[in-house]
């Protein structure tokens, strides 16, 4: 079964610093697609940022960042220079299913604060 | 506009109520879907629409029903609601391909009493 674990629910960060959001997942295919998403406090759904298994590099989109590390299945999201406006949660969620079938599966989340 | 919409944004009815969401998109995508947000939880798929005559039930299918009216509509349906269907529900599109991003409307907070 697949599964992904976000085991940070709350975390504070100080402004202009970088923050990183843990991501752990599970799944015996060998083709699968990791995905990170940016709730704000309004409760919009926002996409960030997307990561491939057989990438060969890191994603990289702005100040959003992936350290993609494969063996130990952990896809944990990098906001550098963080602003006040990355207030929000923060959902890291994996492609599972068979080619043509593909879903969504999402971790629970981590609120992340930036403090002034 | 935007790509996605949802309506109603917000909706407060009783226990045993049937209860329409609905989800327009103009992004052109074939593909739709149901989740529910509860707190802790993350989302979780209810169903989702490969195309129009296309329906699959997800993760937590029991006690709602779905409708692919056009390949821009899609809505969802609770016959008889009850408390703890109280959530927010997000629709959502995607084109095909392995790598492309669902695109989320901007919800539905729903509380049933």
């Amino acid at each position: 079964a697949q599964k992904i674990t976000q085991t940070q629910p709350g975390m504070f960060v100080q402004e202009k610093e970088a923050v990183t959001l843990d991501c752990t997942y599970d799944t015996s295919d060998p083709s699968y697609g990791l995905f990170w998403y940016k709730q704000p406090s309004s409760g919009e759904m926002i996409f960030l940022i997307y990561q491939g298994s057989y990438d060969q590099q890191n994603a990289t989109e702005g100040r959003y960042s992936l350290n993609f590390q494969k063996a130990r299945k952990s896809a944990n999201l990098v906001i550098s220079a963080s602003q006040l406006g990355d207030s929000a949660m923060y959902f890291c969620a994996m492609r599972v299913g068979k080619i043509n079938d593909y879903k969504l599966s999402f971790g629970a989340g981590t609120t992340v604060t930036v403090r002034a | 506009d935007a790509d996605v919409t949802q309506t109603p944004r917000n909706r407060i009815t009783k226990t045993g109520k049937r209860i329409m969401l609905e989800c327009s998109q103009t992004k052109g995508h074939d593909r739709m879907y149901w989740y529910r947000q509860d707190p802790g939880l993350g989302l979780r798929l209810i169903y989702y629409s490969f195309d129009v005559k296309d329906i699959n039930k997800g993760e937590i299918s029991d006690g709602y029903s779905v409708s692919r009216q056009a390949q821009a509509k899609f809505s969802l349906s609770l016959e008889s609601a009850i408390p703890n269907q109280t959530a927010l529900y997000f629709c959502a599109t995607s084109d095909e391909g392995s790598n492309q991003p669902q695109h989320f409307g901007d919800g539905t907070r729903l509380s049933i009493l």
